[in-house]
């Protein structure tokens, strides 16, 4: 079945720092992808996709490349305001699975002044 | 702003007892699909209604059950209820058929059952 894997938290950066969280699916065919983010005590915000490989979603500062030799959707944000800590989900869906998304576990982001 | 809208936002209830959970999907879409998120986890797949139908279920018992009305609104309900059922209820509305087919979410509802 579909599954994601993302990096275990959590992270604690200072402003200014480079972030990575690495992503990778197990899924048939060609599933978009999805980075969520979800601010403490709020539900979920999409933050960017990608729905083909090579495709690259950006939104905010933050970007990720849907590498689909490498099956990985890794999230970048080269430099991190306070106001990024958050949890972020990797997600992915297929149409043939009526794009339900499959969620990996999170990766909760702190980011210091 | 997602244009879907959740209630209760919270609610507390013992357990054995019923809950319903409403939800308003965004203007156009007629997909709605509901996760259970319990702390600390990511979200998971109960189940989806397209057209008032029910569309796909994830691995949640029958006494997790739902309906779409005809304007797509939807309510989760869940029956006998267990302490292990507390968690963030999220609701989520898509347009099937477009490209890329985003979905996007509500604030949730926080049900803790004691």
């Amino acid at each position: 079945g579909d599954s994601v894997t993302q990096m275990e938290g959590p992270v604690t950066l200072s402003e200014e720092a480079f972030l990575t969280i690495n992503c990778t699916y197990t899924a048939t065919g060609y599933p978009s992808l999805f980075w969520y983010v979800q601010y403490p005590g709020e539900g979920l915000q999409l933050l960017l996709k990608a729905t083909k490989a090579d495709d690259k979603g950006s939104n905010k500062g933050f970007e990720a490349t849907y590498r689909k030799e490498t099956t990985s959707f890794h999230l970048e944000k080269g430099s991190v305001q306070v106001s990024d800590s958050a949890v972020y989900f990797c997600a992915l869906s297929r149409p043939s699975n009526d794009y339900k998304l499959s969620f990996g576990a999170g990766t909760t982001v702190t980011v210091r002044a | 702003e997602t244009g879907v809208t959740q209630s209760p936002t919270h609610l507390i209830k013992t357990r054995g007892q019923q809950v319903t959970l409403r939800c308003s999907s965004q203007s156009g879409h007629n997909t709605v699909s509901w996760y259970q998120q319990a702390l600390g986890q990511g979200p998971q797949f109960i189940f989806q209604y397209y057209r008032e139908e029910e569309n796909g279920r994830g691995n949640f018992p029958p006494r997790f059950s739902g309906l779409q009305f005809p304007n797509y609104s939807s309510e989760l309900n869940v029956n006998a209820l267990e302490l292990d059922d507390s968690a963030l209820y999220l609701c989520a509305s898509s347009l099937q058929g477009s490209s890329g087919n985003t979905i996007y979410f509500g604030e949730g509802s926080w049900l803790t059952v004691v």
